[in-house]
Formats: structure tokens, C-alpha cells, sequence
């Protein structure tokens, strides 16, 4: 049973470029969780997906920011017109229906790096 | 809020050591407790957890118990090993299903030889 999927590894983008971060929940998982990880940082929540719902965005920034969880596919955390801010890991993370007390299993994370 | 305080690293501690890292909690309510482990380079990996009070979640040596009264949920191990080196990360998470987790700072732990 694969676990949690995330490509690419490494990113790099220049400034003002594009980003997609792709995450492939553990099977049977429909519940989706983005991460942020600054640099010696601990781990913010950003945004929480349900297949073709947002349920919370309230960790998103307001701008340049955007997620989704298709029917089909994995989901796609997005980010418009990067800055050198941004540089960061990004984890997704994926958990089972119905169970809210079980831990959620973690993808090893896309290196995002802005040059 | 919702919040995880842990104590802050970095920790370095000799081999076969004992090893406690502090976690404390702020919550309205009765959350699930859990202890991630983050080695250089790789995602999170669950450590152990605890759903209710006076529980001890356990794996690999690690402890923690769930402890309501001080809303505490201390990270042990007897005997550290170099192995151990990583970062940890306390956690919660309210039953209900789907809320997200809400992590502390993390804690680094170094052990040497």
C-alpha cells in the first residue's frame, strides 16, 4: 500500500513563475492537508481538502494561493507569481473519512526554492 | 486558539542517555495527542499517540502519556541512540473527524557518540 505521494521532490522557480505541487493521498484516504515548513520552522497548517470540497482554507494567504482536489487525480496545491518568500517545504498530508482521531500520514514534501 | 508548546532544541544528549522533551498543550476540549518524527530531508512520520486522557502512546522505546491534568504530553526515551537523531514534532487533533493537526515549534535532538 503506497503511502503519501508528492512530486516533484525539488522545485526551483524564478520570480514571478508559476508553482504546482501534486499530491497523491494514501489509497482510501478522501481527506487532503497541505503544510508549510519555513526554515527552522514548525509546520503550518494551510488548507484542507475533501474530494472536490475546501473545507478550511484558513491557513491559505489570501493571494497567489490556491488548492483543489478533483474527482480524478491528485490534488494540486498552486502558487501564482512566486516571490523568494515562498522558498519552503511543503507537505501534504492525507487521512481517512470519518476517523478524527487517527493520525494523518505524511508524503515526504516538495522542496520549493525560489530563486 | 488551539496551541502546542514544546520545549526548544537543540537538545544534544550522549549515547544511551535518557531523554525527555516537553509538550504542553492549550485546547478547549479533549484532543488526540501525537509525538512526528522528521529525519533530515524526509516528511513526518508518526512516532506513537494517545486518544484519551491517561493513556501512553509507545513505539521504538518512546513513551509519552496523555496527562489532562497538566495538559502535558512528555516525549521519553530510556536510552537514546545516534540513530535517534531527528526532529520532533508534538501534536493535536480534536475527534470529529477531519480537523487538522496542529503542531508545535519542534525539537530538535542531536546524540552523539
Amino acid at each position: 500500500n503506497a503511502g503519501v505521494m508528492q512530486n516533484p521532490r525539488h522545485l526551483v522557480r524564478r520570480r514571478g513563475q508559476e508553482a504546482r505541487l501534486r499530491c497523491s493521498p494514501m489509497k482510501g484516504h478522501s481527506h487532503v492537508y497541505w503544510y508549510r515548513q519555513l526554515p527552522e520552522e514548525g509546520l503550518k497548517f494551510m488548507v484542507y481538502l475533501q474530494k472536490e470540497n475546501i473545507i478550511d482554507e484558513s491557513g491559505m494567504p489570501k493571494e497567489r494561493f490556491s488548492a483543489e482536489f478533483p474527482k480524478e487525480g491528485p490534488s494540486i496545491l498552486r502558487i501564482q507569481q512566486v516571490v523568494r518568500g515562498d522558498s519552503a517545504a511543503y507537505f501534504c498530508a492525507s487521512s481517512p473519512p470519518g476517523q478524527g482521531n487517527s493520525p494523518l500520514h505524511f508524503g515526504n514534501g516538495t522542496r520549493l526554492t525560489v530563486t | 486558539g488551539d496551541s502546542v508548546t514544546q520545549m526548544e532544541g537543540p537538545v544534544t544528549l550522549s549515547e544511551e542517555a535518557f531523554l525527555t522533551i516537553n509538550c504542553t498543550y492549550t485546547a478547549t476540549g479533549y484532543p488526540s495527542l501525537f509525538w512526528y518524527v522528521q529525519y533530515p530531508g524526509e516528511g513526518l512520520q508518526l512516532l506513537l499517540k494517545a486518544t484519551k486522557a491517561d493513556d501512553k502512546g509507545s513505539n521504538k522505546g518512546f513513551e509519552a502519556t496523555y496527562r489532562k491534568e497538566t495538559t502535558s504530553f512528555h516525549l521519553e526515551k530510556g536510552s537514546v541512540q545516534v540513530s535517534d537523531s531527528a526532529v520532533y514534532f508534538c501534536a493535536l487533533r480534536f475527534t470529529g473527524g477531519g480537523n487538522k493537526l496542529t503542531f508545535g515549534t519542534g525539537t530538535q535532538l542531536k546524540v552523539e557518540l
